[in-house]
């Protein structure tokens, strides 16, 4: 299985002020179709994830463009260029490149 | 609007079969621009694939390499909806389990790009 890493698992962020999340795949997730299937998933104390980002840095509908995402190969970040209170939540990376579909462990956002 | 709307057991016992469904609402199952997938989360394991199933001329299954000897994903098109069988449960099986839609946010169909997500069953293994 392709092992996802985040760091760091724990971001203390002052409102305003920009954030950043890295994910880092033990193999590279360019699929065969010449795409790399990375997504960015949020999650809000008891509700399911949201769809952030998906192919690295295609930005899903509604989502802030002080959101933005990149990368290549095995390692990608996420970015927040200005922190808001909507933002607080858990962070993940997940990629689909290969079965099973894996996610890193997460990365908690809040706020100082 | 589309929407996943979960049900089935809380608590389930070990060594039995856990069984959940997800009507969808707003698409159809058969759809062949989306997959329609399970994933659970637990805080031992995080958020964990477990399989999917999608429709392009004729339907396909995947299943998580973990639990593809205990688990399986069924379309029912007469329903609109599909579900997940995970037989032989233990106690590691307790977890938040999700339905999702891989859809196509860009206008085709976007691997792992999960954009609907139905609102969670807690599965408890229990005797």
């Amino acid at each position: 299985d392709i092992v996802m890493t985040q760091t760091p698992l724990s971001s203390p962020v002052t409102l305003g002020q920009p954030a950043s999340i890295s994910c880092r795949s033990s193999q590279s997730l360019v699929h065969s179709d010449g795409n790399t299937y990375l997504s960015w998933l949020q999650q809000r104390p008891g509700q399911p994830p949201r769809l952030l980002i998906h192919r690295i840095s295609n930005r899903f509908s509604g989502v802030p463009d002080r959101v933005s995402g990149s990368g290549a190969g095995t390692d990608f970040t996420l970015k927040i260029s200005r922190v808001e209170a909507e933002d607080v939540g858990v962070y993940y990376c997940m990629q689909a490149t290969q079965f099973p579909f894996t996610f890193g462990q997460g990365t908690r956002l809040e706020i100082k | 609007q589309v929407q996943l709307q979960q049900s089935g057991p809380g608590l389930v016992k070990p060594s039995q079969t856990l069984s959940l469904t997800c009507v969808i609402s707003g698409d159809s199952v058969s759809s062949d621009s989306v997959a329609w997938s399970w994933i659970r989360q637990s805080p031992s394991r995080g958020l964990e694939w477990l399989g999917r199933t999608y429709y392009r001329s004729k339907w396909y299954i995947d299943y998580a390499v973990s639990v593809k000897s205990r688990v399986i994903i069924n379309p029912d098109t007469s329903k609109n909806q599909f579900s997940l069988q995970l037989s032989s449960v233990t106690p590691e099986d307790t977890a938040v389990y999700y339905c999702a839609r891989e859809g196509a946010p860009s206008g085709t169909y976007s691997r792992g790009a999960f954009d609907i997500w139905g609102q969670g069953t807690v599965v408890t293994v229990s005797s």
